[in-house]
């Protein structure tokens, strides 16, 4: 099955800075790509996320992007804010299939 | 459009005892997957369910089961309870034909 490696593990940044978050996916089948992110005690929440067909996606201050010949993609965010500190997962699946292969999730800190 | 719901929020069972989750998906969506969200492990899909029919299922023991109801609610149940099932159960809802999925709260399961 879909294997989803997501690094670094914890990221902290200053406020306004921008920060990185990539993954990598093992199956070449695998066409969608969401990122979540997950506030203390909350549920997680769709970003933003992107399809093969496409090599980046931006919205705001988030952008994604997807190299598939390398199969890894990427989560930038920039000018971060306080409200920004979350755990963000990415994950992996083949559209319309409804299983998600989730990284093991980024704890992004971002430091006033 | 209310969001996903899963009831109940909070449980704590004693080992060898079973446990019913539910989960009401967004008005419109017929796919509810649910994960098994734990510190070490992060999020693994267990199984999703399509028109009262599993579509799919994940890596989880037979103790771990599910329903659809013809109205698109789901249920999982988990049987002689073990200390490691302790977790945070998410259900996710999508839309006919679309991957994008939309989480509830979770059901906090404490195993003692």
């Amino acid at each position: 099955g879909e294997n989803v490696e997501q690094h670094p593990s914890t990221l902290s940044v200053q406020e306004g800075d921008s920060a990185v978050i990539k993954c990598t996916y093992s199956d070449s089948a695998s066409n969608y790509f969401p990122w979540y992110k997950q506030e203390l005690g909350k549920r997680p929440q769709l970003i933003i996320d992107i399809r093969s067909n496409v090599g980046e996606k931006k919205d705001q201050r988030i952008a994604v992007t997807l190299n598939k010949t390398a199969k890894h993609f990427s989560l930038h965010i920039t000018e971060t804010q306080p409200e920004d500190s979350a755990v963000y997962f990415c994950a992996a699946s083949m559209e319309g299939n409804n299983r998600l292969a989730f990284g093991k999730g980024n704890q992004v800190v971002v430091i006033p | 459009k209310a969001g996903v719901t899963q009831t109940p929020r909070y449980l704590i069972k004693t080992r060898g005892q079973q446990v019913t989750l539910s989960c009401s998906p967004i008005s419109g969506h017929r796919s509810v997957s649910w994960y098994q969200q734990t510190p070490g492990q992060g999020l693994q899909f267990l199984f999703e369910y399509f028109s009262e029919t599993q579509r799919n299922k994940g890596n989880f023991p037979g103790r771990f089961s599910g329903r659809q109801f013809s109205n698109s609610r789901s249920e999982m149940n988990v049987s002689t309870l073990e200390l490691g099932d302790s977790a945070l159960y998410l259900c996710a809802s999508s839309f006919l034909g679309r991957t994008e999925a939309f989480f509830g709260q979770g059901t906090r399961l404490t195993v003692v």
